[in-house]
């Protein structure tokens, strides 16, 4: 079993719609939560974390963390044709050192 | 803002050669990583090092090698390339607890021949 599950997508919405990108992970002692996003040929840029369970908004963006379901989603507003990535799921385990865990991401097309 | 630099962007060697892949960060951060990321298969975990001279594995560590001499500076060695070493390798960069969020370099596309 992955320790951080995306579905791979591709997602595809259309421009002004709302984009919801789930992740699943299996470590139950997780602690922080990040989604970031990678355009191609580009490398990851992050942008949200979260470490508590509820919301939390950043601008169109919002994340959504469930430890005791062990899920972890971003919600994106008003989707834009430049919202078009691959946004990757991260978690840090809760392994005493620095591991984070990466999912293989999940590929979203807003279409205008 | 925290700059991550990698030396190349693109890099071809053969089957064989020992290749240096180096990164930089100017933002006094504690912890380094190098990650390479392939189709399909998400970001993997090669090392990383949290304090100079410091290393530890991560979840594919063979054929590779690091070094950190100086906090800002993390290389990644292959001792031998193969051709499955061909990837995209990413280098990152954190402040100092397992909190803390991970800022990317840009990347070395490898391929080998």
């Amino acid at each position: 079993q992955k320790e951080v599950e995306q579905n791979s997508g591709p997602l595809s919405v259309p421009e002004g719609a709302i984009a919801s990108l789930n992740c699943t992970y299996s470590d139950r002692g997780s602690q922080s939560f990040f989604w970031y996003r990678q355009y191609s040929g580009k490398s990851p840029e992050l942008i949200m974390s979260i470490y508590s369970n509820g919301d939390k908004e950043d601008g169109r963006f919002t994340a959504q963390l469930n430890k005791a379901s062990q899920y972890v989603s971003l919600l994106i507003r008003d989707s834009q044709p430049s919202d078009s990535a691959t946004y990757l799921c991260a978690v840090n385990l809760n392994t005493g050192g620095f591991k984070t865990i990466f999912g293989a991401g999940t590929r979203l097309f807003v279409k205008a | 803002d925290v700059k991550v630099t990698q030396s190349s962007r693109y890099l071809v060697k053969r089957t064989g050669e020992k290749v240096f892949l180096e990164c930089v960060q100017d933002m006094d951060h504690e912890n380094m990583f190098w990650y390479r990321q392939d189709p399909g298969l998400g970001l993997r975990l090669i090392y990383f090092s949290y304090d100079v001279k410091m290393k530890e594995k991560g979840d594919i560590p063979e054929g590779y090698s690091v070094s950190r001499e100086k906090k800002e500076r993390f290389s990644l060695i292959l001792e031998s390339a193969s051709t499955n070493q061909t990837s995209m390798y990413l280098c990152a960069s954190s402040l100092s607890g397992n909190l803390d969020t991970q800022y990317f370099g840009p990347g070395t596309r490898l391929t080998v021949l």
